[in-house]
């Protein structure tokens, strides 16, 4: 079957780095998204990664190893407006999104 | 603001009533999704709809059905759920879904099945 893992929750400290760990099993890969999801709200798209390497832009980056089935979201001097859950999915080998339960952020002053 | 839109934002109903979720997208896109989100649980995708043509649905139960009259208006249509139903029903749109594309979502309808 197909397996997105990402932790259900995490705590960090504003102003601190925090690294989100994503890893799948997926028939196929043509892709792995980020969103972030603000509670009550829509998920909004951050990050695409195809290719092995990291992606950044300004505080957020992503990270991808194809080879190990990994991938993680790294945010850089936390605000309290970062405090959301964030969603890890992998398109797979028919273009159909897999989507991982999600983790939740919290972040403390 | 993602250009997508979902009506009404909460919904409360009982078992027998039947009521729509609407959805509509202003980003010309060519496919639109329905998603059910639960707490702690993966997206699910229960209909897939590109050039108003239904390409996919995922084993949904038919007390729901979805409507798609043209690329941009995109319904879901419910009756005698169940209490389980309640969740978070999020509308999507994106420019190809055989592409590697982006998903944009609406606010979603927080559904309360009584």
């Amino acid at each position: 079957g197909q397996n997105i893992d990402q932790p259900t929750e995490m705590t960090a400290t504003e102003g601190a780095i925090v690294q989100i760990n994503c890893t799948y099993q997926t028939s196929g890969f043509n892709g792995l998204f980020w969103y972030q999801q603000h509670a009550g709200e829509a998920p909004t798209f951050l990050s695409y990664n195809v290719l092995d390497g990291l992606e950044e832009k300004g505080r957020f980056s992503s990270f991808l190893s194809r080879s190990k089935g990994y991938s993680y979201l790294l945010l850089k001097e936390l605000q309290m407006k970062d405090s959301a859950s964030y969603l890890c999915a992998v398109r797979d080998s028919n273009y159909q999104l897999i989507w991982g339960a999600g983790t939740k952020l919290i972040i403390k002053p | 603001e993602t250009g997508v839109t979902q009506t009404p934002r909460h919904l409360v109903m009982g078992m027998t009533n039947k009521k729509s979720l609407k959805c509509e997208q202003h980003l010309g896109h060519n496919a639109m999704y329905w998603y059910k989100q639960s707490a702690k649980k993966p997206l699910e995708l229960m209909f897939v709809y590109n050039f108003k043509e239904q390409t996919e649905n995922n084993s949904v139960p038919s007390r729901f059905s979805p409507e798609c009259p043209n690329s941009s208006h995109l319904f879901l249509h419910l009756h005698t759920l169940q209490p389980e139903d309640s969740a978070l029903y999020l509308c999507a749109s994106s420019q190809d879904p055989g592409g590697p594309d982006t998903q944009y979502f609406g606010p979603g309808t927080r559904l309360t099945v009584l």
